[in-house]
């Protein structure tokens, strides 16, 4: 079946460093790809979306390309601060059946000041 | 704006007990998820319902229950509840379309004594 993988439980950065969370995904057709954060003691809220017409989502300082290709779609920031601290998770939207998301493991990405 | 509200926020529970956990959203969306969360292991789908009176298993239906009572709510049931069981279940609903974004409630906290 479609699934996201996240291979990096955790991230530990100092403030002002670069910021790569890797994420692949395995599907059969061609899905809309999302990033979502969640901050202590709420729930996840969407961070930037891809979809196969764009490839490209940027939102806040982060940015994600959709690689067909390689079946990949890493998160990226150039230059982090301790606000970012959270749990970013890679999701997928599955139109198989009907529309649900599958969401990968997550990584805890904690920046130190 | 739109916003999803769980109910209660914390349930503590005796082992062997049916424990219902409740969800009201007012966007007005089509489809409603319930998801688990436990530490380290992101986010587990155990139900979702695309309409009124549907219901679709997820990955971690057994030991749950659903109803989907009206378009705005959504609840669930732990049939049986397991001793030291603690996790997150977090509610969320989105539209019936493959990009769209898919919004949370803050959780219910499950702590079984």
């Amino acid at each position: 079946g479609d699934s996201v993988t996240q291979m990096q439980g955790q991230v530990t950065l100092s403030e002002d460093d670069f910021l790569f969370i890797n994420c692949t995904y395995s599907t059969t057709w061609y899905p809309t790809l999302f990033w979502y954060v969640q901050y202590p003691g709420e729930g996840p809220q969407l961070l930037l979306k891809v979809t196969t017409a764009n490839n490209k989502g940027i939102s806040r300082g982060f940015e994600a390309t959709y690689d067909k290709g390689t079946t990949s779609f890493h998160l990226q920031k150039a230059s982090v601060q301790e606000s970012d601290s959270a749990v970013y998770y890679c999701v997928l939207g599955d139109w198989t059946n009907a529309y649900k998301v599958i969401f990968g493991k997550g990584t805890h990405l904690h920046v130190l000041p | 704006g739109g916003i999803i509200t769980q109910t209660p926020k914390f349930l503590i529970g005796q082992e062997g007990q049916k424990l219902t956990l409740k969800c009201q959203q007012n966007f007005n969306h089509d489809t409603m998820y319930w998801y688990r969360q436990d530490s380290g292991k992101g986010l587990r789908l155990i139900y979702y319902s695309i309409t009124e009176n549907d219901l679709q298993k997820g990955d971690l239906s057994e030991g749950y229950d659903a109803s989907r009572e009206k378009k705005s709510s959504f609840s669930l049931t732990v049939t049986s509840a397991q001793k030291n069981e603690m996790a997150v279940f977090l509610c969320a609903s989105s539209l019936r379309d493959r990009n769209t974004e898919v919004f949370f409630g803050k959780g219910t906290r499950l702590t079984v004594v």
